[in-house]
């Protein structure tokens, strides 16, 4: 198995501000992700992040919004920018070893006021 | 693209009961099936997972799924439940080879003491 950790754990932050979510694996992963879970729903993957290029969006997510980073094989993060309401959610990493087993960190539970 | 169908958006069953958590998925090529658990106000945590072998699997508190290829089905079962089992389950689906999962919309359990 995967350790993930994610820092920080809750924020609460103002409309326009923008926040870095960390995520740290305890071992090298071949693939990371982020995904976000807005209140009462499933997981909605935002973007893969990619080892040493940028990463790679899903529909409906832009890298301005959300910029993301991966500088080596355990460790990204996650920007979300310019924030509204609207971005209020569970933001979670997660990461693959192989291709067999997806392994997801507790999660960082964002509101915005 | 799979899309993955969680039947049951909320089960009340009460304790010691047995409990049926459904799941489908669509497409019929080669699959990994993985069930999650999100207790509340926690990360994501696999609870067991098909590869390959076997289509009855287990995990460790009395959870078991069955892979059944030509129903495309992964229903999630436990003979007797408990409190603690209070949770939101979410089933996952990958094909062999790709590299993406799809994640149901979650199913809701609450154990009713």
């Amino acid at each position: 198995s995967a350790v993930i950790s994610q820092k920080p754990s809750r924020d609460i932050c103002q409309r326009g501000t923008s926040l870095t979510i960390q995520c740290q694996v305890d071992s090298q992963v071949t693939m990371m992700f982020w995904y976000r879970q807005q209140p009462g729903q499933s997981l909605t993957l935002i973007a893969t992040a990619n080892q040493g290029s940028e990463a790679t969006y899903e529909s409906g997510f832009v890298i301005d919004k959300f910029p993301i980073s991966r500088p080596n094989l355990t460790f990204s993060t996650l920007t979300v920018s310019n924030m509204s309401p609207e971005d209020s959610s569970i933001y979670l990493c997660s990461a693959w070893r192989g291709r067999e087993t997806q392994y997801f960190g507790p999660g960082t539970r964002l509101l915005v006021l | 693209a799979q899309s993955v169908t969680q039947l049951d958006s909320q089960v009340p069953v009460f304790e010691e009961a047995p409990v049926e958590l459904r799941c489908n998925y669509s497409s019929s090529v080669s699959v990994y099936l993985f069930w999650y658990v999100q207790y509340p106000n926690q990360g994501l945590q696999l609870l067991l997972k098909y590869l390959s072998g076997s289509t009855l699997v287990k995990s460790i508190n009395g959870f078991e799924a069955e892979f059944n290829k030509s129903q495309t089905s992964f229903h999630l079962r436990k003979p007797s439940v408990h409190i603690s089992d209070t949770a939101e389950y979410f089933c996952a689906v990958s094909d062999i080879g790709g590299n993406q999962f799809y994640f149901g919309t979650g199913t809701s359990l609450t154990v009713i003491p």
